[in-house]
This record gives structure tokens, C-alpha cells and sequence, in this order.
């Protein structure tokens, strides 16, 4: 099963809105990343965060981690339409408890309407 | 300009023929992986190198194999395609594990 499960599957919201996606996972992290899929296309990293940090910025992004409830959020603020895409989480368990691998989850399909 | 390229694609072939997708970085990452994606199901990862020679399962191995002999290089060879293996295929290349992930274009793959 998916590490990551992100929530909602879908979200439409109109433009200038913010969106608010979450994703919870099941084990033990060492890093949790957010990437985002244009229809189609190749994933682009958005951010890193580190088991031991508990909130993140870039630019019109907020990802916060709580990992005693093992859950993060990705925030986009201000959205634009060029915003809309799918927007999937990614957990990295470490060597003992992920072997070396990135899990993802089944995404959050964004769309921003005019 | 920092990148991983994947060819062909896109491509359409029948049930059994032996096809080899592969996947070049120009960054000198170490760490390489291959994922399928479908729908419903998200990216599931197929195998991953952690350097030249090294490499390992995934979480759906079955019916592919991979093969590192060049630190840039991590073709994804499919031996005998068969219909379940109709999927988007992609690669990808971080410094590390514990690093940002670097996502190839996608190879759509049909198999008949």
C-alpha cells in the first residue's frame, strides 16, 4: 500500500484562493517531499522537508510537518491558473525503514479556474 | 542544462518483443530510479541504483530489468512486454536518496 495518501483527490478553486492539500503517511520518516505533475508530464520537486523541521517556505508555498501525527500540508497561496496540475507527496523512510526508496502517494488534482 | 532524458517517448509494440528504454542524467547523480505511474495507483518504483553496478528492487520488479554500468546511464529493459505493463514510465536522478529526486520527460509505453 501507499505510503503517502494525500486528501483531498481533488480540489477546484478559483483563482487568487489558497489551496490546502495533506498528506498522512504510516512509518517513520527521515524526509517528506512535495512534487508537482503537469498532465502528463515529468515531476518537478517543490520542497524538502526534514523530519526534524516542522514548517517550510518557498515562495507562494507553506509545507508544515507533524510527525507525531504523521501528517503534512502543502499551502499554495494567491493561486494562479497556472497553478493546476497534480500534486503528490513523497516519503522517504531511510535505509531500515523505507530501503532506499521515495514512496509516493496517489496525488491531489488541483485545478484553478478564472 | 542540468537534466534526465528518457527515449523513446513514446512507443507502441506487441506482447513478447524485447524493448529497452533508457534514461541518461548529465548532473553526476549517483542515486537513479525508475517508477511507473497509473492511474489511481500514483508512481509505484520499479528498481533503483544506488551507484555503477548497484543496483535493487523496487516495490513492482517483476518482468523488468535494469542494469548500471555508466554512473549516467540506467536503461529499463523489458524482456517480454506483456499487456499489464502498458503504463507511463519514468526516470529519475537525485545526488542521493535523502535528496531532491530530478524527473525525466515520461516514456508512454502500450504494449499490445
Amino acid at each position: 500500500s501507499q505510503q503517502g495518501e494525500e486528501d483531498p483527490q481533488a480540489l477546484s478553486i478559483q483563482e487568487g484562493e489558497n489551496a490546502t492539500m495533506n498528506c498522512s503517511y504510516k512509518t517513520s520518516i527521515n524526509n517528506l517531499q512535495w512534487y508537482r505533475q503537469n498532465s502528463g508530464r515529468g515531476l518537478v520537486h517543490l520542497i524538502l522537508i526534514r523530519s526534524n523541521e516542522r514548517e517550510k517556505h518557498s515562495g507562494r508555498l507553506r509545507v508544515t510537518l507533524d510527525t507525531s501525527k504523521k501528517s503534512s500540508s502543502l499551502l499554495i497561496t494567491a493561486s494562479r491558473a497556472a497553478d493546476t496540475a497534480s500534486y503528490f507527496c513523497a516519503t522517504d523512510a531511510g535505509v531500515t525503514g523505507g530501503g532506499n526508496k521515495l514512496t509516493f502517494g496517489t496525488g491531489t488534482q488541483l485545478k484553478v479556474e478564472l | 542544462e542540468a537534466q534526465v532524458t528518457q527515449n523513446p517517448r513514446y512507443l507502441i509494440t506487441v506482447t513478447g518483443k524485447k524493448l529497452t528504454v533508457t534514461c541518461s542524467q548529465n548532473m553526476n547523480h549517483e542515486y537513479m530510479s525508475w517508477y511507473r505511474q497509473d492511474p489511481g495507483l500514483g508512481l509505484r518504483q520499479i528498481y533503483y541504483s544506488m551507484n555503477v553496478e548497484v543496483t535493487d528492487k523496487g516495490d513492482v520488479p517483476e518482468g523488468y530489468k535494469v542494469s548500471r554500468k555508466e554512473k549516467r546511464n540506467f536503461p529499463l529493459i523489458l524482456e517480454s512486454p506483456s499487456p499489464n505493463q502498458t503504463s507511463l514510465y519514468f526516470c529519475a536522478s537525485s545526488l542521493g536518496l535523502h535528496n531532491e529526486q530530478f524527473f525525466g520527460p515520461g516514456t508512454r509505453l502500450t504494449v499490445l
